[in-house]
């Protein structure tokens, strides 16, 4: 596709419940990172993918976050017994190169209630 | 750890002024320093991307400068309009990091008609 794509767009989750959150980055970008972002904060980086290998999930909260991209292209970010500081937007961004900037998707704003 | 500080936090000036914001950053292993525009229910859109020591980058009536010895970057806009609101972020690529930007928490510019 054109750019990156993210859905679902908006997702209300129940406290436990489990969620994923997919990502179709743009064909060919070899590298793709998650991010979280809390209102009213910058992005924090979450994990990063250089094709189907996760080179750093150093930004993973807990245990109960999980991201994969098996094939290296879409990748799915998957949160175990949501909890309320889960609640932020998490942004899907990929790039082709490190020399050049990242397209951004539109993010899924996910709230536990 | 790396932190990158952007000011001001916010900005209000008037259609046709000029502006600047300030982004500063550890200078020890730089790489990149990324600058991003981020309207309101939009995904950030990637400005620049700067290496080199003393590079400036212009695209339309926004410019950007790069110091990596004293480790600070400027963002400049010539005659704001209305259409330049948005959030204004930059981030920090580390060499020594594993490709994670770090990210400062933006200028949030607006400007007034």
């Amino acid at each position: 596709g054109a750019g990156v794509s993210q859905s679902p767009r908006y997702k209300v989750a129940k406290r436990g419940q489990d969620v994923a959150l997919r990502c179709d980055p743009i064909s060919g970008h070899v590298s793709l990172f998650w991010y979280q972002q809390a209102l009213g904060q910058g992005p924090e980086f979450l994990t990063y993918f250089q094709n189907e290998a996760q080179l750093d999930k150093s930004g993973l909260p807990s245990d109960r976050f999980f991201a994969e991209r098996p094939e290296g292209s879409v990748s799915t970010l998957k949160i175990q017994r949501t909890q309320q500081e889960d609640s932020a937007v998490y942004l899907c961004a990929s790039s082709s190169s490190e020399n050049y900037g990242y397209t951004f998707g539109s993010g899924t704003r996910l709230t536990v209630v | 750890i790396l932190n990158v500080e952007q000011s001001p936090q916010s900005l209000h000036v008037q259609e046709g002024d000029s502006t600047n914001f300030t982004c500063s950053f550890p200078s020890s292993n730089f790489y990149a320093l990324h600058w991003y525009r981020w309207e309101t229910a939009k995904s950030p859109e990637a400005l620049f991307v700067m290496t080199l020591n003393g590079d400036e980058k212009k695209k339309g009536r926004i410019s950007a400068t790069l110091n990596t010895k004293e480790g600070y970057s400027y963002l400049y806009i010539k005659g704001s309009q209305p259409e330049d609101s948005a959030t204004y972020l930059c981030a920090s690529f580390n060499a020594g990091n594993n490709r994670k930007l770090i990210w400062g928490l933006g200028t949030s510019l607006a400007v007034n008609p």
